[in-house]
């Protein structure tokens, strides 16, 4: 069955840095595209970040532009987020999530999320 | 950007009624890129409808969803109590897939 499992959140001094994964089983991983979506706690989700199935197209939401990388190992079917001088409005817990059959579809299958912190 | 707009943003109601909470976008969306989830406390989303109108895999029949252009509607038709949740929109349509704000469903 598919899985997605991040992990690397956790508490972080702003302007640091941190790097997301989320290790996929269950699909063939170089053939879908995948995202980031996060969600402030008690707030909406809001998409983040995708990259298309073989890396060469990524896309960001304005407010992480220059900022999140998103980025994808097809070798090791893992999906990152390398996230740089990090905001106390980029607390949140972070959501990888699959393309559904074909892309612009939605997501099919989603992560249990990892909870990223930032404060002083 | 195409910004959804969902309302209302909490609705309540009773099992066994119906639920219908509305999607607007700012402009234009084709109905092959409008997405529906719905998300329970603590758990990550769930994809209910893809292509405003067509149920994911394993959703019941009790939920549709319609609508065309800037108006799209998610419909439950009998209320159970595990659908009291909050449910969101999403635009596929252009390369960034924003969501909606969410209506939250509450049992009244």
């Amino acid at each position: 069955q598919v899985q997605l499992v991040e992990s690397g959140g956790g508490v972080v001094q702003p302007g640091r840095s941190l790097r997301l994964s989320c290790a996929a089983s269950g699909f063939t991983f170089s053939t879908y595209g995948m995202h980031w979506v996060r969600q402030a706690p008690g707030k909406g989700l809001e998409w983040m970040a995708g990259i298309s199935y073989d890396g060469t197209s990524k896309y960001y939401v304005d407010s992480v532009k220059g900022r999140f990388t998103i980025s994808r190992d097809n070798s090791k079917n893992t999906l990152y987020l390398q996230m740089n001088s990090l905001r106390v409005e980029d607390t949140a817990v972070y959501y990888c999530a699959k393309d559904s059959v074909g892309s612009n579809f939605g997501f099919d299958y989603w992560g249990q999320g990892t909870l990223v912190t930032v404060s002083s | 950007e195409i910004v959804l707009t969902q309302s209302p943003d909490t609705l309540s109601l009773s099992p066994g009624e119906r639920a219908i909470l509305s999607c607007r976008a700012s402009q234009s969306v084709s109905s092959y890129y409008l997405t529906w989830y719905q998300q329970k406390p603590g758990q990550a989303p769930r994809l209910l409808i893809y292509s405003a109108s067509n149920r994911a895999t394993g959703v019941p029949d009790r939920f549709s969803g319609s609508g065309s252009g800037t108006d799209f509607t998610l419909t439950i038709s009998r209320l159970e109590p595990e659908d009291f949740a909050v449910y969101y929109c999403q635009q596929c349509a252009t390369s960034t897939y924003n969501f909606g704000q969410g209506t939250k469903l509450e049992i009244k």
